[in-house]
């Protein structure tokens, strides 16, 4: 079935830095894919979808030039931190649809990428 | 109001007994309907998802939808202790999907 890979799982940075946070559909095409943040004991929550060649479509209260997404290719999708700050760690989960389904069918996730802002 | 509501939890049953657990949304127009499973520090797991009124059944799960009290429920027979975990229900409205804060089961043996 279709795989979603997410890198690194796990990342520790100091406050201020930036992290790239790659995700990857390993086995198909993704025009979209849709980053969450998941604060422990929380819902996932939609941050921003993903759009291959075009840009970034951001929820509300999710800010644009804090949370760097580019779509570079159909297989790839990658999510900066700029400037990191505690509150800023989270669990960051990737997830693309399947192909055909117009997003209407269910998300493959990646296994998700443990920020840790000191 | 959020768009999907669970009862956090915690639930706890007995192995080899019926776990149910529970989901509401708020949105008419939602289209289709998911449970997820997601142990502690991984990534949500599809466990089946279900679109029309009634029951579908995958193994030892089954999903209940009822459109008109927009409620939707997952039935868990003979529950073993690797189904410890948090459930997430997720709602597709038809722009985006919402996910509850999940229901917290216990498989006690």
């Amino acid at each position: 079935g279709a795989v979603v890979s997410q890198h690194p799982s796990r990342v520790i940075c100091k406050s201020g830095t930036s992290v790239k946070i790659e995700c990857r559909s390993l086995d198909f095409q993704a025009t979209t894919m849709f980053w969450y943040r998941q604060f422990p004991k929380q819902s996932l929550m939609l941050m921003a979808t993903s759009n291959e060649g075009s840009k970034a479509t951001y929820e509300q209260g999710v800010e644009k030039d804090k949370f760097l997404i580019n779509h570079a290719s159909l297989t790839l999708s990658t999510l900066t931190v700029t400037s990191a700050h505690p509150e800023d760690s989270s669990f960051y989960i990737c997830s693309a649809p399947p192909p055909g389904t117009g997003g209407t069918d269910t998300q493959y996730f990646g296994p998700g990428t443990r920020l840790t802002v000191l | 109001q959020k768009e999907v509501e669970q009862n956090s939890g915690p639930l706890s049953v007995p192995e080899g007994a019926i776990a149910s657990l529970n989901c509401t949304y708020s949105d008419r127009g939602s289209q289709s309907f998911f449970w997820y499973r997601q142990y502690s520090g991984k990534s949500p797991e599809l466990i089946m998802f279900i679109y029309s009124n009634g029951d579908k059944e995958d193994g030892r799960f089954t999903a209940q939808l009822n459109k008109a009290s927009q409620y939707v429920s997952l039935l868990i027979r003979d529950s073993q202790p690797s189904d410890s975990a948090t459930y997430l229900c997720a709602v597709f409205t038809g722009n985006q999907f919402y996910f509850g804060t999940g229901t917290s089961l216990t498989v006690i043996p």
